[in-house]
């Protein structure tokens, strides 16, 4: 089944206590990006990738890191939680130029 | 500054009648536009998208309309389900790809049997 899968669905923790959340996909997509949505501000980008290696900021990139070593993995990294990353966050991946699949999220609280 | 706006936060409306949903942007550069549905505890899926270089698009109960000389879209569903009660985003991006995608901040839409 194609699919994007994050991990953890849950994840509560303290702050400055270093974190990932993975993120994989099966469908041999060359686009891979990361979403954060919270009340009232809908989804916003943090970071995309094009292709292997390759890596941009999007809108609200930081306290966050990436790394696309591999076509099917886009972890993202915070180094040092803090409570306004309270969040719940999406990856997406797609072809280039076509519709992006997301998947089920993870919602991270930061104490 | 929001460059993709859903000034309605939520919509209700009865089964078998239309729901519409609108949207506006303020970038002249977008040339792509998508509607994405989101359930609770699930991920967005894709819904229906139109082109810059068309202004209407129907995919069965749904159709997208896209007035660009009023920064204008709309995503029309008829009839309206209750299965179709879910958080709807609109979302556009320049140069017809999903990279850079602008996401609108969501709009509820429930829908009442």
């Amino acid at each position: 089944e194609a699919q994007v899968t994050q991990n953890p669905r849950y994840l509560i923790t303290v702050t400055g206590k270093k974190l990932t959340v993975t993120c994989s996909q099966n469908m041999n997509h060359e686009y891979m990006s990361w979403y954060r949505q919270d009340p009232g501000l809908g989804l916003r980008q943090i970071y995309y990738s094009m292709n292997v290696e390759v890596t941009d900021k999007g809108d609200v990139p930081e306290g966050y890191k990436v790394s696309r070593k591999e076509k099917r993995n886009f972890p993202l990294i915070l180094e040092s939680p803090s409570p306004n990353q309270t969040s719940l966050y999406f990856c997406a991946s797609s072809l280039l130029g076509e519709k992006l699949f997301f998947g089920s999220g993870t919602q991270l609280s930061v104490l | 500054d929001q460059q993709v706006k859903q000034n309605s936060p939520s919509l209700s409306v009865q089964e078998g009648r239309i729901s519409i949903l609108n949207c506006d942007y303020t970038n002249s550069m977008f040339d792509y536009f998508l509607w994405y549905k989101k359930y609770p505890a699930e991920g967005p899926t894709f819904l229906i998208s139109i082109s810059s270089i068309k202004d209407k698009n129907e995919d069965g109960r749904f159709t997208v309309f896209l007035n660009k000389s009023a920064k204008h879209l709309s995503l029309h569903i008829v009839p309206s389900q209750p299965g179709d009660s879910a958080v709807y985003f609109c979302a556009a991006s320049v140069q017809g790809g999903s990279e850079k995608l602008v996401f609108g901040k969501g709009m509820k839409l429930t829908v009442n049997p």
